[in-house]
């Protein structure tokens, strides 16, 4: 298995706090991907980052804000959690940019906002 | 945002019995697809990456094709057997950025 983990792996908070996802690997990929996973849909790119420091925005960025100051780590930050962001988000890393190369993912993080 | 479509949304097959699904999308702007497995309470896993029209992929008793000129994808599992039961998700490339569908979900029955 790709060395990919994610922390906390289930975490509830309050509607209005701020909430940090780690995600870290030890592979050396240079692209981390951060995806959330809804009933209904499929997994939906949140942000991705193509090397420290460098991150763009996918096709559910709102919301949220992204870190990368080491190649190892990807933070996920939500400024001020909804209830709306409740989700299992998932975490994935590639050697490089999307065609030829395949993601692997983390084990996830349940997170729940009451 | 690529209009993704996966059917059937489920199927229920005997062990044994071999099956397909379908991945569809649209046929412009296509840089390569993706099939992932996804087992409940795991992680996806990939399966296989697809680049050209005309492709086929084989691992084990699964096997893809790929036709990138009508936007569509077939996923084949021969002698399905009850470890075969997951969600499995298709996922076009467009512009580095995969779009992933909302998934079959397989289930075999003993």
């Amino acid at each position: 298995d790709a060395g990919i983990t994610q922390s906390p792996r289930h975490k509830v908070t309050e509607t209005g706090t701020p909430v940090t996802l780690r995600c870290h690997q030890t592979e050396n990929h240079r692209y981390m991907y951060w995806y959330r996973q809804d009933p209904g849909h499929g997994l939906r790119l949140i942000h991705y980052s193509y090397g420290v420091k460098d991150t763009d925005k996918g096709e559910v960025s709102d919301g949220y804000s992204v870190s990368r100051s080491k190649t190892e780590d990807f933070l996920l930050t939500l400024e001020s959690a909804t209830s709306s962001q409740t989700s299992v988000y998932f975490c994935a890393i590639s050697e490089g940019a999307g065609s030829s190369y395949e993601q692997y993912f983390g084990p996830g993080t349940r997170l729940t906002v009451t | 945002i690529l209009n993704v479509e996966q059917s059937p949304q489920s199927l229920h097959v005997q062990e044994g019995d071999s099956t397909n699904f379908t991945c569809s999308f649209p046929s412009s702007n296509f840089y390569a697809l993706h099939w992932y497995r996804w087992e409940t309470a795991k992680s996806p896993e990939a399966l296989f990456v697809m680049t050209l029209n005309g492709d086929e992929k084989k691992k084990g008793r699964i096997s893809a094709t790929l036709n990138t000129k009508e936007g569509y994808s077939y996923l084949y599992i021969k002698g399905s057997q009850p470890e075969d039961s997951a969600t499995y998700l298709c996922a076009p490339d467009n512009t580095d950025k995969l779009i992933f569908g909302t998934g079959t979900r397989l289930q075999v029955f003993p």
